[in-house]
Formats: structure tokens, C-alpha cells, sequence
């Protein structure tokens, strides 16, 4: 069965360094998503993208975080200057052109020291 | 008043067990419900999807939706011990739209 796949599984990194995760979504889906999980909290949603461009954000997703889908397999997510607060476990997900929902991959656990 | 509230848990029942899991939500303009499965260290995975209200069966699960008042459960009949995990449901005011999750409940069934 196709799935999302997502790189580094865990990423590591200094405190205001940039960070890239990186997503390979299922082949034929258009839509795609990035959400967060703080350790013991819920799931948050931070952006979707389409033909893109970001067609929704929410309030975390501030101009620290960017999107990208450099080529026709990939779609990125930047923080450009990590804090304390960034570390968190990070989904993407994407869905096709129909009525169907969001599949997730298994996410990049992010720790900033 | 949150979201979408669900119980955390933990619930422990035994092998063989039905199981009941539910979500209440405050936004009436959600239409869109999913029910995700979520193993340690995994991404969500998911289980069940409707739209707008009434009932849907897949195998041993069953989501229920009540949008008058504002309730989604999910049945699992014959528990099993791979049914162990944390239960999510989330939902939608539009399709594709950004997902609303709950705190998830965890679940775990014993042999």
C-alpha cells in the first residue's frame, strides 16, 4: 500500500540553526500538510499546499517556517532559526483530488538543544 | 470550552472486550470525521471516515457520528491485543481541510 515517507526519522540540532524535514508523499496526491505533536499534546495542524502555494496556515506557522515542493516527489517544510519550542514531532500528510482524507506518514521527531 | 475533547485514558480492558471511544466538539460547522489509530513512535493511521452524520462499518470498527449533539464514538468489537494503541479522532468543517484533532485516548487490551 502506498504511504508517506519521511526523512530524518530523528533530527537533532542546535538552537537557531536551520532545520529542513523532508516528505515524499503518495504519488498521485495534490494536497498536502504539515502538522506537530508536542510530546503529551495534540496533534496541530501548521499549513496545507496546493498547486503550489499555501492555501491554509495557522498562527504557528509564523516567517520561521516556509514550505516547498522543490520537484515533483518531495514537499519541505524550513525553520529557519530553531528555538527551544520547535522541538515536537512533525507530520506530513497528503491527500488525492478527491473525497478521500489525509494520510500521514510516521513523522520526524525533532529535538533542539 | 476546547475544540474537541476526548477522555485520555488510559483504558484497559480485557481480550475479546468491545470498546467504546468518543469525541465531543463545540463547532457545528464540522463535517467531516476521522477516527485515527496512532502506535508508539508511528504516524497517525487511519481508521474511519465520514461525512456528516449516521453510522459506518468496517470490519470489527464502527464510527458513529451524532451531529445534533456534537458526538462521534467508535466501536471495536472483539478486542485484540494489536488493538493496543492510542485512538484519535479528528475532524474537518470543510473537505481537505485543515483536521481538528482530540487529545487521543490510549488504549490498551489485555491477553
Amino acid at each position: 500500500e502506498p504511504e508517506v515517507t519521511q526523512t530524518p526519522s530523528h533530527q537533532v540540532t542546535q538552537m537557531g540553526q536551520e532545520v529542513i524535514l523532508r516528505c515524499v508523499p503518495i504519488s498521485n496526491h495534490l494536497y498536502f500538510y504539515w502538522y506537530r505533536q508536542i510530546l503529551g499534546q495534540k496533534v496541530e495542524f501548521l499549513v496545507s499546499f496546493y498547486n503550489n502555494e499555501i492555501s491554509e496556515k495557522s498562527e504557528i506557522f509564523d516567517d520561521q517556517f516556509s514550505v516547498e515542493r522543490p520537484d515533483g516527489s518531495n514537499f519541505t517544510l524550513k525553520i529557519r532559526s530553531t528555538k527551544l519550542e520547535d522541538s515536537a514531532m512533525y507530520f506530513c500528510a497528503s491527500r488525492d483530488d478527491g473525497r478521500q482524507p489525509q494520510h500521514f506518514g510516521d513523522g520526524t521527531r525533532l529535538s533542539i538543544l | 470550552q476546547k475544540e474537541v475533547e476526548q477522555d485520555p485514558g488510559p483504558l484497559s480492558v480485557p481480550e475479546g472486550a468491545i470498546v467504546s471511544l468518543n469525541c465531543t466538539y463545540s463547532n457545528s460547522a464540522f463535517q467531516y470525521f476521522m477516527w485515527y489509530r496512532q502506535y508508539s513512535r508511528k504516524g497517525p493511521e487511519l481508521l474511519m471516515y465520514t461525512y456528516s452524520s449516521g453510522n459506518k462499518e468496517d470490519g470489527r470498527f464502527t464510527a458513529q457520528v451524532d451531529k445534533s449533539s456534537k458526538y462521534i464514538s467508535l466501536f471495536i468489537r472483539d478486542s485484540q491485543p494489536s488493538d493496543s494503541a492510542t485512538y484519535l479522532c479528528a475532524m474537518s468543517a470543510v473537505q481537505g481541510g485543515k483536521l481538528i484533532f482530540g487529545q487521543g485516548t490510549e488504549l490498551s487490551v489485555k491477553p
